[in-house]
């Protein structure tokens, strides 16, 4: 079956550090990729997306660049803020386009502080 | 836009009760609802995909007879968990379908005694 694995959190950087959250997934045929954000409270957000391979997902300064290859989407962001403390979740559908129902990692809790 | 509600935020029941939380779509219609259980420090899971005017598709474990889903509406799809067990206490949150994305909504918090 479909699987997503994520580094394990907390995960603590200082203001402006460079961010980057590991994800690999495990999938049969051509899964489209996700990040989402949960920030504390709230509920969860589509932070990017990318639906084929080498396709490169933005918003907010993050980026995730889908790689068939290594089976990865890893997060990155340059200069992180404090404001990007969250719960970063990677996921993936068993399909393209968000049709189908979500197979999410267990979720990376990030700290940053000032 | 697209803002998905959920009804309570949390509940605490008695062990051999039921419970029925509410999922909303406030501003769109979804004919597709989903509904995940996450248990503490662990991923989302998906337990059934909610098809309005048709019965729900549970995920391979997820007993149907236990975890009612009703998707009665284009805005609301509701989940029961009937004879409630403190096993069954965790987070459910639903996601509704817009198009080629999902919104989720803030979740409920279910603790059975």
């Amino acid at each position: 079956g479909n699987s997503v694995t994520q580094m394990e959190g907390p995960v603590t950087l200082s203001e402006e550090a460079f961010l980057t959250i590991n994800c690999t997934y495990t999938a049969t045929g051509y899964p489209s990729l996700f990040w989402y954000v949960q920030y504390p409270g709230e509920g969860l957000q589509l932070l990017l997306k990318a639906t084929k391979a080498d396709d490169k997902g933005s918003n907010k300064g993050f980026e995730a660049t889908y790689r068939k290859e290594t089976t990865s989407f890893h997060l990155e962001k340059g200069s992180v803020q404090v404001s990007d403390s969250a719960v970063y979740f990677c996921a993936l559908t068993r399909e393209g386009g968000g049709a189908d129902g979500l197979t999410f990692g267990k979720g990376t809790h990030l700290i940053i502080q000032p | 836009g697209a803002v998905v509600s959920q009804h309570p935020s949390r509940v605490i029941c008695k062990s051999g009760t039921s419970v029925k939380i509410e999922c909303r779509s406030l501003d769109f219609q979804a004919t597709t609802m989903f509904w995940y259980r996450q248990f503490p420090k662990q991923s989302l899971m998906l337990m059934a995909t909610s098809n309005e005017g048709s019965k729900a598709t549970y995920e391979q474990g997820v007993e149907k007879d236990k975890f009612l889903i009703n998707h009665a509406s284009l805005t609301l799809s509701t989940l029961t968990v009937t004879s409630a067990h403190p096993e069954d206490s965790s987070f459910y949150i639903c996601s509704a379908r817009l198009v080629r994305e999902q919104f989720f909504g803030p979740g409920t918090r279910l603790t059975v005694l």
